[in-house]
Order: C-alpha cells, then structure tokens, then sequence
C-alpha cells in the first residue's frame, strides 16, 4: 500500500524553528517527485515546495523562500521540510504529496498532515 | 506569477443535478492543470489531471475540459458523497498554484 505518514508538527514561538519529516512506503521513493502543501484552519490549499527524484531540483513558494529548506533522504525514504523563522501566518496543516512523476506535476497521493502552530 | 480563480465560491444542488465548476488561469498553462476534491475533515483527493484525464478510482460522473485558460470540471449527476470543496490547480510550472476553492454542498 502506497503510504505518506508526516511527523515533527507541533507548536512553536514566533521566530522559531521546525522540522517536518515524510515517510513513505510503497513505491519506489526515488523515483517520483515530492510535495509540501499547506492549510491554514479554515483555509485553501497552498503549494509550499517541491523537490526532484534525485533531490537536484527545488522550487519554493515566495511565502517561504529563504527561510524554508526541502531535502529528502532516498536511502531512507523520507521527505522533510525544515522551517525555519517562523511566523504566526504559519500555522497550518502541513501535508507531504507525491507527483504524479515530475517535479511540476499533479499530486496523486497526500499524507494525513501535521499540525503546525506558530504561537507565543 | 499565474494566478487561478474559480468561480462560484459555492453552490448548492440537488442530488441528480449536473455540476459545473470553473478555473481560469491568468495565462496560459496548456492542460496542466489538476483537480482535487477533499471533504470535510479529509485529505484533499486528486479527480483529475491533464484537464481531463480522470484518476483511477474516480468514479466516471466526474469530468474535466479545457485548455489555455478557461477549465471546467463537471458533476453529471451529483451525488450525497460529493459534498466537499473541489480545487483546481496549475502545474505547468512553479509556483505549483491553487485555485481559492470551490464549496459544493446537496439541497
């Protein structure tokens, strides 16, 4: 069974730090492009970052430039998004998505999402 | 960067209606362009992808058309589980954008 299982979410003070980590499983990780998506409570989705099969390609949302960094591990087959200064305008339910293939492509399988909370 | 609307916001239908839904990109993406259902509580669900290629699984009343910058997605014949918000999106290249959503509730 394909499988996406986020973790590291929590709550954070403002200009704190965070690091989201994917594991996947069943299919062959290295293969396919991976996904960070948003959703603030209440809100739409939002494209946050994404990164190539091999991990030599990165793209990133203005919101989160510089101070989010994507990277996967293929030997251990996880997805992570660190974050870093945070800000409230954060918070949000951060899924991890598998592309359908490319870097820039659809997302056929998403992650049940974890909570972040950017509060003092 | 392309921005995606959608239009309506929301909609409110009859189990058995047709359903329509649009997107529009502010340029031009060809037929990159996905779409997701996801239901309260629940993780978005991808229906379509290149406009109109319907995902495996997706039950067939579900449709999508377009190219450029004008899509729909389609309901032939709502249903009492299709109540969810549907989003549309563009992945031509990045930023990989969303639409704003669009709200789909039963009478």
């Amino acid at each position: 069974e394909v499988q996406l299982v986020e973790s590291g979410g929590g709550l954070v003070q403002p200009g704190g730090s965070l690091r989201l980590s994917c594991a996947a499983s069943g299919f062959t990780f290295s293969s396919y492009a991976m996904s960070w998506v948003r959703q603030a409570p209440g809100k739409g989705l939002e494209w946050v970052s994404a990164i190539s099969g091999s991990g030599g390609t990165t793209y990133y949302a203005d919101s989160v430039k510089g101070r989010f960094t994507i990277s996967r591990d293929n030997s251990k087959n996880t997805l992570y998004l660190q974050m870093n200064s945070l800000r409230a305008e954060d918070t949000a339910v951060y899924y991890c998505a598998k592309d359908l293939m490319w870097v820039e492509d659809a997302f056929d399988i998403w992650g049940q999402g974890t909570m972040v909370t950017v509060s003092s | 960067d392309i921005q995606m609307t959608q239009s309506p916001s929301s909609l409110s239908a009859s189990v058995g209606d047709r359903v329509t839904i649009t997107c529009r990109a502010s340029q031009g993406i060809s037929n990159y362009l996905a779409w997701y259902q996801q239901k309260p509580g629940k993780v978005p669900k991808l229906l379509i992808y290149a406009a109109s290629t319907l995902q495996s699984g997706v039950p067939s009343r579900f449709s999508g058309s377009g190219s450029g910058t004008d899509f729909t997605l389609t309901i032939s014949s709502l249903q009492p589980e299709d109540v969810a918000t549907y989003y549309c999106q563009k992945y031509n290249s990045a930023p990989l954008t969303f639409g704003p959503g669009t709200k789909v509730d039963v009478k």
